[in-house]
């Protein structure tokens, strides 16, 4: 499978705990975005990449929030001391600046579940 | 700020008929892309069909077709033919630059 594939696909975590999820995006692809996606709502943007290079958070990656792509392969989005609010699925998405700039290829996503 | 409004929650359809998504969105710029995605249920979203903002030709993509109205800001789907695998979350989305704003997000079911 060649898509873009994440890891863990559910978590279930304590309050307060720190939280990792990994993503790995479509090989050739040399943009990732990380969406976070509310019951009910639709997914809303928190950051992309281009290669290494974070170029845009929204105002809704608050500090406890971080991401990396180390390698500009794949990328991890960290939560530190998750509160209840944090519950939701977190899409990461790939996309080729050489190809159809507007294509994003979702992932599975991360179902993550605050107690 | 540019806002995507879906103003139907759920929707439904009988099998082999046809039904039709809203979608208004808000923006000043001139130049974007609109899109409808499909997430069936604990499955990962899928793009059905894209529009270019500059084309005033509506998109289609076998039974999904798009009618696109730029100076009212709307973008709805229309779905011929419909399936039982139709059945999913449809979220309507815009994109500019870098932002991409979905719209929370149309259930359809259809009925055997």
């Amino acid at each position: 499978d060649t898509g873009v594939s994440q890891d863990p696909r559910h978590k279930i975590t304590k309050r307060g705990q720190n939280v990792t999820f990994r993503c790995d995006p479509i090989s050739e692809h040399n943009r990732l975005y990380w969406y976070r996606q509310t019951l009910g709502q639709g997914p809303e943007f928190l950051t992309y990449f281009q290669n290494e290079a974070q170029l845009e958070k929204s105002r809704l990656l608050s500090d406890r929030f971080s991401a990396e792509r180390p390698k500009g392969s794949f990328s991890t989005l960290e939560i530190q001391r998750t509160e209840q609010g944090d519950s939701a699925m977190y899409l990461c998405a790939s996309s080729s600046t050489s190809g159809s700039l507007w294509e994003q290829f979702f992932g599975p996503g991360t179902r993550l579940t605050v107690l | 700020a540019q806002t995507v409004t879906q103003s139907q929650p759920e929707m439904s359809v009988q099998e082999a008929e046809t039904v039709t998504l809203s979608c208004t969105y808000d923006t000043s710029e001139s130049d974007y892309y609109l899109f409808w995605y499909k997430q069936p249920p604990s499955r990962q979203m899928i793009l059905v069909i894209r529009q270019e903002a500059y084309k005033q030709q509506n998109a289609t993509e076998n039974r999904f077709s798009v009618n696109f109205q730029k100076a009212a800001k709307s973008f709805s789907l229309k779905i011929s033919d419909s399936q039982l695998g139709d059945a999913a979350m449809y979220f309507c989305a815009y994109l500019n630059n870098n932002d991409m704003r979905f719209g929370a997000g149309t259930r359809l079911t259809v009925k055997p």
